[in-house]
Parts: C-alpha cells; sequence; structure tokens
C-alpha cells in the first residue's frame, strides 16, 4: 500500500514564477492537509481538503497561494508569483477519516528553492 | 504565548538512558495529542497519539497526558542513536477542522 506521494519533491523557481505542488493521499483517504515547514521552524498548518472542497484554508496566505483536490487526480498547491520567502518544505499529509482521533500520514515533502 | 510549546533543545542523553520529551498546550479545550518524530530531511512520521488522561504504551515509546496541567509527554526507554532526531508534538484543538497545531520540535542526540 503506498504511502503518501508528493512531487516534486525538489523544485527551483526564479522570483516571479509559480510553483505547481501535488500530493496523491493513501489509498482510501480522503482527507488531505498542507503544512508548511521554513528552516529552523515547526510546520505551519496551511489548507485542509476534502475531494471538490476547501474545508479551513486559515493557514493559507490571502494573496499567491490556491489549493484545489479535484474529484479525479492529485490535490495541487499553487503558488503564483513566487518569492525568495516561500523558499520552505512543504508538506502533504493525508487521513482516512476525520474525528478527535485524527492520525496524519505525511509524504516525503517538497522541498522549494525561490531564486 | 505560542499554542503548542516545546523546549527546542538539543537535549543529550547517553545511549540505553530514558530520554523524557515535554509539551504543554494552550487551549484547554484540546482533544488529541501526536507525537511525530522527524529526521534532518525527512518528512514527519507518526510515533503514537493519545487523547486519554494517563500513561499509553507502545515498545520503548510512553506517551503521557495531563489534560488539568496541560501537557504531554514521551518517553523513550533504551534510548538508541538512531533516535536521534526532532520530535514534534502536535495537537488537535478545540472541535473543528482537526488540522494540527505543531510546536517548533525538541531535537534529541543520543551519545553512543
Amino acid at each position: 500500500n503506498a504511502g503518501v506521494m508528493q512531487n516534486p519533491r525538489h523544485l527551483v523557481r526564479r522570483r516571479g514564477q509559480e510553483a505547481r505542488l501535488r500530493c496523491s493521499p493513501m489509498k482510501g483517504h480522503s482527507h488531505v492537509y498542507w503544512y508548511r515547514q521554513l528552516p529552523e521552524e515547526g510546520l505551519k498548518f496551511m489548507v485542509y481538503l476534502q475531494k471538490e472542497n476547501i474545508i479551513d484554508e486559515s493557514g493559507m496566505p490571502k494573496e499567491r497561494f490556491s489549493a484545489e483536490f479535484p474529484k479525479e487526480g492529485p490535490s495541487i498547491l499553487r503558488i503564483q508569483q513566487v518569492v525568495r520567502g516561500d523558499s520552505a518544505a512543504y508538506f502533504c499529509a493525508s487521513s482516512p477519516l476525520q474525528g478527535p482521533v485524527n492520525e496524519q500520514f505525511f509524504g516525503p515533502g517538497t522541498r522549494l528553492t525561490v531564486l | 504565548q505560542k499554542e503548542v510549546e516545546q523546549n527546542s533543545g538539543p537535549l543529550s542523553v547517553p545511549e540505553g538512558a530514558i530520554a523524557s520529551l515535554n509539551c504543554t498546550y494552550s487551549d484547554r479545550g484540546s482533544q488529541s495529542f501526536f507525537w511525530y518524530r522527524q529526521y534532518s530531511g525527512k518528512s514527519p512520521e507518526l510515533i503514537m497519539f493519545i487523547y486519554s488522561n494517563g500513561d499509553k504504551e507502545d515498545g520503548r515509546f510512553t506517551a503521557q497526558l495531563n489534560k488539568a496541567s496541560q501537557y504531554v509527554s514521551l518517553l523513550i526507554r533504551d534510548s538508541q542513536p538512531s533516535d536521534s532526531a526532532t520530535y514534534l508534538c502536535a495537537v488537535i484543538g478545540v472541535a473543528g477542522t482537526y488540522k494540527y497545531i505543531f510546536g517548533t520540535g525538541t531535537r534529541l542526540k543520543v551519545l553512543a
């Protein structure tokens, strides 16, 4: 049973370009969470999605960032017009259900470097 | 006050000793608590979770939860050099979307 998959693992962009990060949850999981980890910092929640629905985007910057989880295909985190401060590791996690015991399983992450 | 606080460390323990990692949280309504291990440059991996007061044991790991004092801890018995990593405490707050709130992690070094 494959785990959470993310691609690309490493992404280099120049300032002003767009970055697209993909996440395929574990089989049977319908809940996807995106987190960002800045160097030497903890993980910060960005957005929580179910298929075709954004449930909680309270951690997403208001501008340039968007996320989707279509009916078919992976979840995508999109960053438009990237800036150097967007350089970070972006982790996706999935869980099989929603509830107080909400084990989330993390993918390997995408390390974004903005030049 | 941070929502979830951990001592950043590093915490150094000799091989074979017990490592004790602590985490405090500010939201009294928090429901569930998770410990993750993260090796440098890798993704977090779940060690265990706890949601009832008391102790929960899994192999060499014991999680302890005290909701009245708002802290959760992780004990690692018979520490091994391979346990050297950053340990992240994650909390699910008051009922909502079940997102994790992470502490900044404690770096553990097990000395051979």
